[in-house]
């Protein structure tokens, strides 16, 4: 239990299109979804904090418009980046905390589920 | 506001060798604290965690303590493996409300034979 799945795992697009970026919880439902983009050999880096049904919130510095999150439904978040550029090449990371404590994994009180990212390169 | 600090890698050491990564944090009340592994080209994978003072956390023979006095909670494994070649992360999160993780820097070991 507690898997969450990422779509794709990797992307190579040309300058200026748009990716979009699929989070999936599969087996639980997800009140919150975490995006965090990680550098290499860096540590990740909050993006924005994405709430089914309402807007996401962002962190000072990431630009809302060019990382759009649209959170649907409980088992699903998604991040489009548009008007991709050189510099938006970076591994992006998906977590989902669970509605509540999952039968398959007791102890997952306040823990995120952590999706298995997708690199993304823009040429 | 909240912080983790851990030491900076790279760590190297030899199959069977004694591994610490220290970690420290800085936070209002009492958070929940993490060690996530990532292995080359995979996402993050909870290593373990502790949720209150005292607590140990301990995984795949690695172990670290919830130690609030001196707000520290060290990774430590015995014997460390080739496949334990990776880069940790610790973490913090508080405990209520829908609040993200805030991450170390990560440090990366590497295991050689």
């Amino acid at each position: 239990g507690a898997v969450v799945s990422q779509h794709p795992s990797w992307v190579i697009c040309k300058s200026g299109t748009s990716v979009k970026i699929e989070c999936r919880s599969l087996d639980f439902q997800a009140t919150t979804m975490f995006w965090y983009r990680q550098f290499p050999k860096q540590s990740l880096m909050l993006m924005a904090t994405s709430n089914e049904g309402s807007k996401a919130t962002y962190e000072q510095g990431v630009e809302k418009d060019k990382f759009l999150i649209n959170h649907a439904s409980l088992t699903l978040s998604t991040l489009t980046v548009t008007s991709a550029h050189p510099e938006d090449s970076s591994f992006y990371i998906c977590s989902a905390r669970a509605l509540r404590r999952l039968a398959a994994a007791p102890s997952s009180y306040n823990e995120q589920f952590f999706g298995p990212g997708t690199r993304l390169t823009v040429l | 506001g909240n912080s983790v600090t851990q030491m900076e890698g790279p760590v190297t050491l030899s199959e069977e060798a004694f591994l610490t990564i220290n970690c420290t944090y800085t936070a209002t009340g009492y958070p929940s604290l993490f060690w996530y592994v990532q292995y080359p080209g995979e996402g993050l994978q909870l290593l373990l965690k502790a949720t209150k003072a005292d607590d140990k956390g301990s995984n795949k023979g690695f172990e670290a303590t919830y130690r609030k006095e001196t707000t520290s909670f060290h990774l430590e494994k015995g014997s460390v493996q080739v496949s334990d070649s990776a880069v940790y992360f610790c973490a913090l999160t508080r405990n209520s409300g829908n609040t993200p993780l805030v991450f170390g820097k990560g440090t990366r070991l590497s295991v050689i034979a």
